[in-house]
């Protein structure tokens, strides 16, 4: 078993649909969260940091930390076209820590 | 946000040649880098970890003679693939993080072409 697991998609919606993207972890020792966008032959571009349990809201962007449940969400409202990418949750145990990804989420926002 | 440079973005070298590839924080320093590849469709493969002023913490499974780190400055760190050769083509992302944050920032990407 993986110690993140994300759907690797693809998921499709409408534009301005609400998107809701996942993970879940197996590790209780991760204490931060994050959440990379990656656009086709990019590197990854840093969207949401949470430390710990609770919400965190970013203009179109919330994510979420459930660390009793290990579960982690992004949420994206008004999805646009430009929103169409790669989604990859990444989390570890400790600043200056390596990262552990999820395999990525395929996001595309149709007209 | 922190900015993270590489160069070069695209490279492409016979078999047998050595690439070096640099990875720049410009706006911060970057007391951590980690060196990334990454296949067309897969996620990040960490490959190393590596700490200013000392060696690098290889992964399991990666040639540390083959893939040479070096973080000589807070701002920049050089990974050289040497004898280079075909299966080596590939995506190299490098990362960086400042001193007690968790958040990493990643370059660009610097595509490998080995022919």
């Amino acid at each position: 078993q993986k110690e993140v697991e994300q759907d690797p998609g693809p998921l499709s919606v409408p534009e301005g649909a609400i998107v809701s993207l996942n993970c879940t972890y197996s590790n209780s020792a991760f204490q931060y969260f994050m959440w990379y966008r990656q656009y086709s032959r990019k590197g990854p571009e840093l969207l949401m940091y949470t430390y710990s349990s609770g919400n965190k809201e970013d203009g179109r962007f919330t994510a979420q930390v459930d660390k009793s449940s290990k579960y982690i969400s992004l949420f994206i409202r008004d999805s646009q076209p430009s929103d169409s990418a790669t989604y990859l949750c990444a989390m570890s145990g400790g600043g200056g820590n390596k990262l552990t990804f999820g395999t990525g989420t395929q996001l595309k926002v149709e007209l | 946000g922190a900015v993270v440079s590489q160069h070069p973005s695209w490279v492409i070298c016979k078999s047998g040649t050595s690439v070096k590839i640099e990875c720049r924080s410009l706006d911060f320093q970057a007391t951590t880098m980690f060196w990334y590849r990454q296949f067309p469709k897969q996620s990040l493969m960490l490959m190393a970890t590596s700490n200013e002023g000392s060696k690098a913490t290889y992964e399991q499974g990666v040639e540390k003679d083959k893939f040479l780190i070096n973080h000589a400055s807070l701002t920049l760190s050089t990974l050289t693939v040497t004898s280079a050769h075909p299966e080596d083509s590939s995506f190299y992302i490098c990362s960086a993080v400042d001193r007690g944050f968790a958040e990493q920032y990643f370059g660009p990407g610097t595509r490998l072409t080995v022919t």
